[in-house]
């Protein structure tokens, strides 16, 4: 997974406390997303950007907030951290859109208590 | 709802058999499909792919079936090998998402026995 780095890799929050996750990226790829995975539920799209200072909302957004204000980062925050945002999180990077030269990062454990 | 549905949550095969991961998928609309492995602790890697215009790719040991009418994808690993034991996850995209969106299956374990 060179060339995505996220951090930090693990966290605890309690429940309304706040934080942000940190998606740094090498490739000058144009297309950044953050995805959650719950048990069962394989990759869900949480947000999505297209390029630098654009974001856009994925499959579940609800109880996030992104920003892109330099194309090698995309920053994903929780403004009132719950349990249910208790997950794995995964960032990843496109340089074409096709999925098939997609790279994700390490992915990051968050659990919310 | 989901739309993209990986039914087996593990699959167990001996060293050098094949290994064979299904897929079904509701929307009619995707036309390009993936299959990405995952190792603990690591993030997806991608694996394979597929246009809707063609019922199967191969590389190397991994070739992947479409069966448009059914809505249905395989994957099959021949010869298992341990190092393929890992999470595989199939995902799907329209080309009506202009940046390619995709919609993940919930994965499968793979657990390669010697």
């Amino acid at each position: 997974n060179a060339g995505v780095t996220q951090t930090p890799k693990f966290r605890v929050l309690k429940t309304g406390q706040s934080m942000t996750l940190l998606c740094a990226q090498d490739m000058n790829h144009e297309y950044m997303y953050w995805y959650r995975q719950d048990p069962g539920m394989g990759l869900r799209l949480i947000h999505y950007s297209v390029g630098e200072g654009t974001t856009a909302k994925g499959e579940v957004p609800d109880g996030y907030n992104v920003s892109r204000l330099k194309k090698q980062n995309f920053l994903l925050g929780l403004e009132s951290a719950a349990p249910s945002q208790t997950s794995v999180y995964f960032c990843a990077t496109d340089g074409t859109s096709s999925g098939n030269t997609i790279y994700f990062g390490e992915g990051s454990w968050l659990t919310v208590v | 709802d989901q739309q993209v549905k990986q039914n087996s949550p593990s699959l167990s095969v001996q060293e050098g058999r094949i290994s064979i991961l299904n897929c079904d998928y509701t929307n009619s609309m995707f036309d390009y499909f993936l299959w990405y492995k995952k190792y603990p602790a690591e993030g997806p890697t991608f694996l394979i792919s597929i246009s809707s215009i063609k019922d199967k790719n191969e590389d190397g040991r991994f070739t992947v079936f479409l069966n448009k009418s059914a809505k249905h994808l395989s994957l099959h690993i021949v010869p298992s090998q341990p190092g393929d034991s890992a999470v595989y996850f199939c995902a799907a995209s329209a080309a009506t998402d202009s940046w390619g969106k995709l919609q993940f299956g919930a994965g499968t374990q793979v657990v390669v026995t010697p």
